[in-house]
């Protein structure tokens, strides 16, 4: 059975970081692209980065270049988001995603961590 | 970026009546577009790729149709297990994009 569980989230100041990881299990992580998609509250879900299988590409939306980095560890299945500068917009729960093998759709989720970006 | 509308915000039904979402792409996608079921208390399923292939497990009295830009996800006979939000993405080009998402409520 596939398995994400994330874990990092939590209440965090403004213009600081934190990192979020999440483990995996029942597949073999090494053969998928992942990624992490979010859900500010009350709001619909948006997507915020993928990295590729092996590590070697990384994707990330417009308003987190350069603050946030996706990266993983395939010897413990276990995918990261680092998050820097962080900022009140960045309130959410972040959702830890497995993409499709052959496409990038979502074909299994994590329950979801929340994060609160307040002073 | 590729904006997805979904209509309506919010849908009433009875058990054992059939739904339908609007799924409205800004620009065509071909059918490169999903549909995933959110329940509180339980990790997002993915219910459909691909515009209309139903992902393994999901129950037949589910359907999707459409390409380009017009999409729509069916729900024939409705059970109480349906009752939850859905959100529609595209994935046909980078920044993948969902939709604000439906809620089916119990009338």
């Amino acid at each position: 059975e596939v398995q994400l569980v994330e874990s990092g989230g939590g209440l965090v100041q403004p213009g600081r970081s934190l990192k979020l990881s999440c483990a995996a299990s029942g597949f073999t992580f090494s053969d998928y692209n992942m990624a992490w998609v979010r859900q500010a509250p009350k709001k619909g879900l948006e997507w915020v980065a993928t990295i590729s299988y092996d590590g070697s590409s990384t994707y990330y939306r417009d308003s987190v270049k350069g603050r946030f980095t996706i990266s993983r560890d395939n010897a413990k299945s276990t995918l990261y988001l680092q998050m820097d500068s962080l900022r009140s917009e960045d309130t959410a729960t972040y959702y830890c995603a497995r993409w499709d093998y052959y496409s990038s759709y979502v074909d299994y989720w994590g329950q979801g961590v929340m994060v609160t970006v307040s002073s | 970026d590729v904006q997805m509308t979904q209509s309506p915000s919010y849908l009433a039904a009875s058990p054992g009546e059939s739904v339908s979402i609007s799924c409205k792409a800004s620009k065509s996608i071909s059918n490169n577009l999903a549909w995933y079921q959110e329940k509180p208390g339980k990790a997002n399923k993915l219910l459909i790729h691909s515009g209309s292939t139903l992902q393994s497990g999901t129950p037949s009295r589910f359907s999707g149709s459409g390409s380009g830009t017009d999409f729509t996800l069916t729900i024939r006979s409705l059970e109480s297990e349906d009752f939850a939000v859905y959100y529609c993405q595209q994935y046909n080009e980078y920044p993948p994009t969902f939709g604000a998402g439906t809620k089916l409520e119990l009338k």
